[in-house]
């Protein structure tokens, strides 16, 4: 089946500093890709999305590109705020077939001062 | 305009007492999720109401797990005879699936109701 895969954290970083969040997917065809964000005591919500090979999703200086080829959909910042830190979910939703998205257990990210 | 939420938003059960959670989809979305989210883990997906169309069950984890949706909207996630094991944060989601590019929608999140079973 299909199934997503994140990088373990917390990633702990200094303010302004660079971010990389890796996220890799399994999946059949050509899925739509997802990033979540779920700041402390809120639900999730989207940040970025990509539906098709080579696009790039950004917001709020985010960035992701659907890479085909190596089955991944890398969260990028170049510089991240103390207001930046949450827990990031990479998700996916098939290409055909069922319309049940899957999930990544979530990366959670630390910015201090 | 109002975003999806849930109620209750924190609920403490004794084991083997039943529970029911609500969720209300923002207005005019036709496809509604439900999924669990236990401490350290992802989202598990338990349902998925769409429209008028039987509900895909496949996530549900055992049969003391049940979930309606009446009238196209407000939907209930009950727990029969809880567990220990059952607590976590159950999450509600809706979009607006269309019959094309359905698989490309965002999903909106509500808050979320945290069960804690004792």
């Amino acid at each position: 089946g299909d199934s997503v895969t994140q990088m373990e954290g917390p990633v702990t970083l200094s303010e302004e500093a660079f971010l990389t969040i890796n996220c890799t997917y399994t999946a059949t065809g050509y899925p739509s890709l997802f990033w979540y964000v779920q700041y402390p005591g809120e639900g999730l919500q989207l940040l970025l999305k990509a539906t098709k090979a080579d696009d790039k999703g950004s917001n709020k200086g985010f960035e992701a590109t659907y890479r085909k080829e190596t089955t991944s959909f890398h969260l990028e910042k170049g510089s991240v705020q103390v207001s930046d830190s949450a827990v990031y979910f990479c998700a996916l939703t098939p290409s055909g077939g069922s319309y049940i998205p899957t999930f990544g257990r979530g990366t959670s990210l630390i910015v201090h001062p | 305009g109002a975003g999806v939420s849930q109620s209750p938003s924190n609920k403490v059960t004794e084991k083997g007492k039943d529970v029911e959670l609500r969720c209300d989809p923002i207005s005019g979305h036709t496809a509604l999720y439900w999924y669990r989210q236990s401490l350290g883990q992802g989202l598990e997906f338990l349902i998925y109401f769409q429209g008028n169309s039987a509900p895909d069950k496949s996530g549900l984890p055992s049969d003391r797990f049940s979930a309606e949706r009446t009238g196209g909207s407000v939907s209930t996630l009950t727990i029969q005879r809880t567990q220990q094991e059952d607590s976590a944060v159950y999450l509600c989601a809706s979009s607006l699936a269309r019959t094309s590019g359905a698989r490309q929608e965002t999903q909106y999140f509500g808050p979320g109701t945290r069960l804690l079973v004792l």
